[in-house]
């Protein structure tokens, strides 16, 4: 059964402070690997990562994935207040995957003023 | 495109009765997926659809949840009898590719009394 953790579970930093954000995952037939973020709405698409060492950039966030250790990170820098949400990080497999995506429990970050 | 759309936003019901969930994907998408969303629980994944044919529904709680897709573009969650602990966030998405980003959409907040 693939499964996917997520690290830390939750997190409490301040404006400006950069914080990184952990996924480890096992599946079978890796295809993909995605973040999304989720305020109180639907998951909103971030990055998706298929190949190992290439960095994903937009504005102040990042990802990198690491197909060797079965991990990635998600990396943001300048934290603001608008960065608070639920952060999922999510895997595509093939096998008896195929097709779907198995999602991790999620990382609450809080980022206070 | 107007994105995935469900109905209806919000369910109060009572114990006991039927409740239906709609969603219709993004023109196009070949695949469809029904989750439910808990604090406890996160996010998991009910049902699946590739081509309107259900692909695996091990995540379907039990016999009183069903779903069906009859065409491309609708595809309906059935709960009956509903019980307290159905209640939950339900999203739907829809994905062009297998593995690939998963298009959410406002989800059903259902309380069931």
């Amino acid at each position: 059964e693939d499964k996917v953790v997520q690290s830390p579970l939750s997190l409490v930093v301040h404006e400006g402070d950069t914080v990184t954000l952990n996924c480890s995952y096992e599946v079978t037939n890796f295809r993909s690997l995605l973040w999304y973020k989720q305020e109180k709405k639907a998951p909103t698409f971030l990055f998706m990562l298929t190949s190992s060492g290439i960095e994903k950039k937009s504005g102040r966030l990042s990802s990198i994935l690491d197909k060797k250790e079965l991990f990635s990170i998600l990396n943001i820098t300048a934290t603001q207040t608008g960065d608070s949400a639920v952060y999922l990080c999510a895997v595509g497999g093939g096998g008896t995957s195929y097709g779907k995506l198995t999602f991790g429990q999620g990382t609450i970050l809080t980022v206070h003023p | 495109d107007a994105g995935v759309i469900q109905s209806p936003r919000h369910e109060v019901t009572e114990m006991g009765q039927e409740v239906t969930l709609r969603c219709k994907p993004i023109s196009g998408h070949d695949y469809l997926f029904w989750y439910r969303q808990t604090m406890m629980r996160g996010l998991e994944l009910l049902i699946y659809f590739n081509n309107n044919v259900p692909i695996d529904d091990s995540g379907m709680p039990e016999d009183r949840f069903s779903a069906k897709m009859p065409n491309a573009s609708f595809s309906t969650l059935k709960i009956q009898p509903s019980e307290p602990r159905d209640s939950a966030v339900y999203f739907c998405a829809s994905s062009l590719v297998p593995g690939g980003e998963q298009f959410f959409g406002p989800g059903t907040r259902l309380t069931v009394l």
